[in-house]
């Protein structure tokens, strides 16, 4: 079947460093895309991997291991901005978006 | 500002009434979509339309009925819906491409309340 796990919610420290996590199990993969969602706001997109590997746009990287169905988002230098929803979505051999419940990022002075 | 616009932010229905949402892209896009996003839950896909024409209709209740007149416009009619119908509803575009995954690019969404 279809699945895409990620925590639920997770806290950190402005400055700091955090790695969301998500889990996939997509028939047919065709990529996986990490989206921002602060609240009450559209979904924004963040960044889409379809290769292994790492992949680094300024403060955000984007993680990719297909044999393992894992990928993971790392965010630097936190800023209080970056408290926001952030959803993970794989994509099948549809292309067709198959999401995560997101997973709440909290962060603290 | 977002290239795709959603109208009302904000509607309070009671279960008889007739209510449609409005979605505008301005991105000239080909393909639009409509989720339903409830709390801690994923995202829910609704309806999308692929070069103004239906491709998937997910199993979602008649009570929803969506139209898109051209490929700028989406509409999500409602009518005589549940209070478990409350959600963010959100509409998304993008451009669909000859192979190879789509970014969408949502709206802001409309908050739904249902007495």
């Amino acid at each position: 079947g279809q699945n895409i796990d990620q925590p639920t919610e997770m806290t950190a420290t402005e400055g700091a460093i955090v790695q969301i996590n998500c889990t996939y199990q997509t028939s047919g993969f065709n990529g996986l895309f990490w989206y921002q969602q602060h609240a009450g706001e559209a979904p924004t997109f963040l960044s889409y991997n379809v290769l292994d590997g790492l992949e680094e746009k300024g403060r955000f990287s984007s993680f990719l291991s297909r044999s393992k169905g894992y990928s993971y988002l790392l965010l630097k230098e936190l800023q209080m901005k970056d408290s926001a929803s952030y959803l993970c979505a794989s994509t099948d051999s549809n292309y067709q978006l198959i999401w995560g419940a997101g997973t709440k990022l909290i962060i603290k002075p | 500002e977002t290239g795709v616009t959603q109208t009302p932010r904000h509607l309070v229905m009671g279960m008889t009434n007739k209510k449609s949402l409005k979605c505008e892209q301005h991105l000239g896009h080909n393909a639009m979509y409509w989720y339903k996003q409830s709390a801690k839950k994923p995202l829910e896909l609704m309806f999308v339309y692929s070069l103004e024409e239906r491709v998937e209709n997910n199993s979602v209740p008649s009570r929803f009925s969506p139209e898109c007149p051209n490929s700028s416009h989406l509409f999500l009619h409602l009518h005589t819906l549940q209070p478990e119908d409350s959600a963010l509803y959100l509409c998304a575009s993008s451009q669909v491409p000859r192979g190879g995954a789509d970014t969408q690019y949502f709206g802001p969404g409309t908050r739904l309340t249902v007495l």
